[in-house]
């Protein structure tokens, strides 16, 4: 089944402490991002990659790194977590064909619940 | 299951009428849009896209049309089912690899 997942779906942690969101897709695609949800906001891109070991910052990029080593995993990484990063975190994948109608659509994760106290 | 918003614009309709999600966007250098579904708990769900040169784009009981004079997008559901309960939202794109989505409206269907 073609699929993205993420680990952990929830996790509670405390300010400063290191963490790391997994991403995988097994879709093959070259188009990896995270996305942070917040009430009232929408969604709101953090990080994106266009391929293996090419990432790019998105709208929201401060305190979060991300990694692509392999096409298949994104993971999101946070190293001194703050409570402004409780949020709701989707990682998403594509073809990548820009604006192609029918290659990019993208596939969202299960999403990660993440709150840091 | 998950809250995606708090407040959000609210469409009740009854199961078997057609819906009509509405959609203001602001770049007009955007040249792409889509259409999300997310159910309570879950991730967006692509729905339908849609071209700056394309006025209307239908898929299976969805219809997408664009209006780029005032910057709108609408989806329509055609005999909107239970199932079809959730918050739509709706993206665009101009140039570049950052989409921008909207808030969302929530869609209830009542039997």
């Amino acid at each position: 089944e073609a699929q993205v997942t993420q680990n952990p779906r929830y996790l509670i942690t405390v300010t400063g402490k290191k963490l790391t969101v997994t991403c995988s897709q097994n879709m093959n695609h070259e188009y990896m991002s995270w996305y942070r949800q917040d009430p009232g906001l929408g969604l709101r891109q953090i990080y994106y990659s266009m391929n293996v070991e090419v990432t790019d910052k998105g709208d929201v990029p401060e305190g979060y790194k991300v990694s692509r080593k392999e096409k298949r995993n994104f993971p999101l990484i946070l190293e001194s977590p703050s409570p402004n990063q409780t949020s709701l975190y989707f990682c998403a994948s594509s073809l990548g064909d820009r604006g192609v109608i029918g290659r990019d659509t993208q596939y969202f994760g299960p999403g990660t619940r993440l709150t840091v106290l | 299951g998950e809250s995606v918003g708090l407040h959000l614009p609210t469409l009740s309709v009854q199961e078997g009428d057609n819906s009509i999600i509405n959609c203001a966007y602001s770049n007009s250098a955007s040249d792409y849009f889509i259409w999300y579904k997310q159910e309570s708990g879950k991730g967006p769900q692509f729905i339908i896209d849609i071209r700056s040169n394309m006025d209307k784009r239908q898929g299976q009981r969805v219809t997408v049309l664009l209006n780029k004079t005032v910057k709108h997008l609408s989806l329509q559901i055609a005999a909107t089912q239970p199932g079809d309960s959730a918050v739509y939202f709706c993206a665009e794109a101009g140039g570049s690899y950052i989409p921008t989505f909207g808030r969302g409206t929530s869609l209830i269907v009542h039997p």
